[in-house]
């Protein structure tokens, strides 16, 4: 079945402790994204992969991390968690930003006390 | 600065009526729109893409796109309860990424 992967789907944390949420794609897409959901805010992009080795910040990239090694794989990495992090987050994918109709991961809920 | 914009809602439709949702993009050169479903909790979900002026129909669903006026329109038959979800409008300009509105809330009564 052709679909992206998060783990985990919720955590709680503490601030300052770094935390790593994976995302996984099985559809050879190159184009891969994380977003976070806040109420009133909408979708914003953090970050986004226009292929293996090559990442650009989105809106809003402060506090956090990716890294593009495999095409399928994308992870989200806080280093230092905070309170303002807490949010719902989707990493989604397409085949090419050319082609950019994304396929959305089923969220991961972070709240960081 | 991109900008789409969406009416935040709640849209209320009777079921079996047309629910008609609005979206207006502040790029002219935007080249592709897209509308998502997102039922509460969940993901956003792909229902429809377009990408040249006119309709495109779907089942009970229809896109219309108006470039000349930036705006972009889904509007949806015989609504249903389960209809009852936030869409989403996104835009993509050419090689950029996408950017979503708010959402419009739906709420389809029985």
């Amino acid at each position: 079945e052709a679909q992206v992967t998060q783990n985990p789907r919720y955590l709680i944390t503490v601030t300052g402790k770094k935390l790593t949420v994976t995302c996984s794609q099985n559809m050879n897409h190159e184009y891969m994204s994380w977003y976070r959901q806040d109420p009133g805010l909408g979708l914003r992009q953090i970050y986004y992969s226009m292929n293996v080795e090559v990442t650009d910040k989105g809106d809003v990239p402060e506090g956090y991390k990716v890294s593009r090694k495999e095409k399928r794989n994308f992870p989200l990495i806080l280093e230092s968690p905070s309170p303002n992090q807490t949010s719902l987050y989707f990493c989604a994918s397409s085949l090419s930003l050319a082609n950019n109709e994304q396929f959305f991961g089923p969220g991961t809920r972070l709240t960081v006390l | 600065q991109k900008e789409v914009e969406q009416n935040s809602g709640p849209l209320s439709v009777p079921e079996g009526a047309i629910a008609s949702l609005n979206c207006t993009y502040s790029d002219r050169g935007s080249q592709s729109f897209f509308w998502y479903r997102q039922y509460s909790g969940k993901s956003p979900e792909l229902i429809m893409s377009i990408y040249s002026n006119g309709d495109k129909e779907d089942g009970r669903f229809t896109a219309q796109l108006n470039k000349a006026s930036q705006y972009v329109s889904l509007l949806i038959r015989d609504s249903q309860p389960s209809d009852s979800a936030t869409y989403l409008c996104a835009v993509n300009l050419g090689y950029s990424t996408l950017t979503f509105g708010k959402g419009t809330m739906l709420l389809v009564s029985p």
